[in-house]
């Protein structure tokens, strides 16, 4: 069965400091890979997306994200973070074989220090 | 363009009570979905459904009814609520399937006392 793994459930960086939030996945083929991120009350938006091709995909708000077969990642990167990243980002994984089953990770609070 | 609603925010039952979460979006979405999120354990797909008169389960269905008349609607039915079922509920929608972009409702707090 597929699943999601984020290893780190809270991290604090400093404003303008980089940030990368680990995703690890796990799934006998390549499968959807997407980021979400949750801001306190609200539902969730969709950072960005890995369906094939370029490894290194660019999303919303700055984010970009890479995919490494070879270590089944797809870690979220900013080189910048601003206060109004803090919130919930949450890797999720949609199943090659039916693209009606959809499975998030734990989720990674982060917070950012002024 | 109101995206997907919900409603109602927030809910107190007491256990055995009935209810439904109703969920409506105006974007003629094809793909809707409930899931619950609960702490450190993300959010996990309860039912989801392809159209109208299509539903199905997904990862933790049980204890919850679905159905789906119109493309706009889904509404998600407590039969009989359970502590288990403290949760936030959120609906999706998306233009075909879950790899589609799925945007998401406000959600619902639930409490079962």
């Amino acid at each position: 069965a597929q699943s999601v793994t984020q290893p780190d459930i809270h991290i604090t960086v400093s404003e303008g400091a980089s940030l990368e939030l680990r995703c690890n996945y796990s799934y006998g083929a390549t499968p959807y890979l997407f980021w979400y991120v949750q801001s306190p009350g609200q539902g969730l938006q969709l950072l960005l997306k890995y369906f094939s091709g370029d490894t290194l995909v660019q999303g919303i708000k700055g984010f970009e994200a890479e995919f490494k077969r070879s270590q089944s990642s797809f870690n979220l990167r900013k080189p910048s973070v601003h206060w109004s990243d803090a919130a919930e980002y949450f890797c999720a994984v949609g199943a090659v074989y039916n693209f009606n089953k959809f499975y998030f990770g734990s989720g990674t609070k982060l917070n950012v220090k002024p | 363009n109101a995206g997907v609603t919900q409603t109602p925010k927030f809910q107190v039952l007491k256990t055995g009570q009935s209810m439904t979460l109703q969920c409506a979006q105006d974007m003629n979405h094809e793909y809707m979905s409930w899931y619950r999120q609960d702490p450190g354990m993300g959010l996990r797909l309860i039912h989801y459904s392809v159209g109208a008169g299509i539903t199905d389960q997904g990862e933790v269905p049980n204890g919850y009814n679905v159905s789906r008349s119109t493309t706009e609607d889904f509404p998600l039915r407590l039969l009989s609520a359970a502590p288990s079922q403290t949760s936030v509920y959120f609906c999706a929608s998306s233009r075909q399937t879950s790899t589609d972009t799925q945007y998401f409702g406000p959600g619902t707090r639930l409490t079962v006392l």
